[in-house]
């Protein structure tokens, strides 16, 4: 089965810093890739999936971007971040129909 | 608008009784309904799977029922355990929907001795 690391775990960031937070994936290849955030107190919210090399749709128009280099690598990037910016940042690969999530990252924008 | 709502209150129950959660959407058709267990700053856990064609779904203690006339599951934990205590999301994947999952808030479960 798929297991999907994150880092790093904690992440402290003033405003306006630049931000890159790494998932990679073992166990499968070509998966489906997602980043999810989930504000305090508020449900998932899908930002980005990848398909493949290179693919990435994108749902919610803000200052984040992802990218995905390689089969089993997923990057979240921004280069100027905002105090709404902070959250729990997750990482998850697609199963046969359910999603597998990584162990996430703890953003903290000041 | 499209909605997925689940209990914002935690749900509070004895050990030994049954948890019943609740997931209710509109303006959806989703092909499956699923539900993820979420433990305080970690990643959720798939538990179980139902599509749209199916009543129900059982899996050890835990039962889903998902009705697409009413636009509801509803999420069951018999004989439950303190060990249960945690946050309950549960999720649509719609028709062609590239597998992307839409999440509710969730309900916080607390089962106490």
């Amino acid at each position: 089965s798929q297991t999907i690391h994150q880092w790093p775990a904690t992440l402290v960031q003033p405003v306006g810093s630049p931000l890159s937070l790494e998932c990679t994936v073992e166990g499968t290849s070509n998966p489906n890739l997602y980043w999810y955030r989930q504000a305090a107190g508020r449900g998932l919210q899908l930002l980005f999936y990848s398909v493949g090399i290179g693919q990435i749709s994108s749902e919610v128009p803000q200052n984040l971007s992802a990218s995905r280099p390689q089969d089993r690598q997923f990057i979240l990037s921004s280069k100027k971040l905002l105090l709404s910016d902070s959250g729990f940042y997750l990482c998850a690969c697609r199963g046969a129909n359910e999603q597998y999530f990584g162990p996430g990252t703890r953003l903290t924008v000041t | 608008s499209q909605k997925i709502e689940q209990n914002s209150e935690a749900l509070n129950i004895q050990e030994g009784k049954t948890a019943t959660l609740t997931c209710n959407y509109t303006n959806y058709s989703p092909a499956y309904l699923q539900w993820y267990r979420q433990d305080p700053g970690r990643g959720p856990v798939f538990l179980l799977l139902i599509r749209e064609n199916e009543k129900e779904k059982r899996k050890e203690r835990l039962k889903v029922t998902f009705d697409t006339t009413l636009k509801q599951s509803l999420f069951h934990i018999t004989a439950s355990q303190p060990a249960d205590s945690a946050t309950y999301l549960c999720a649509l994947i719609l028709t062609g929907g590239g597998n992307k999952l839409t999440f509710g808030t969730g309900t916080q479960l607390k089962v106490e001795l």
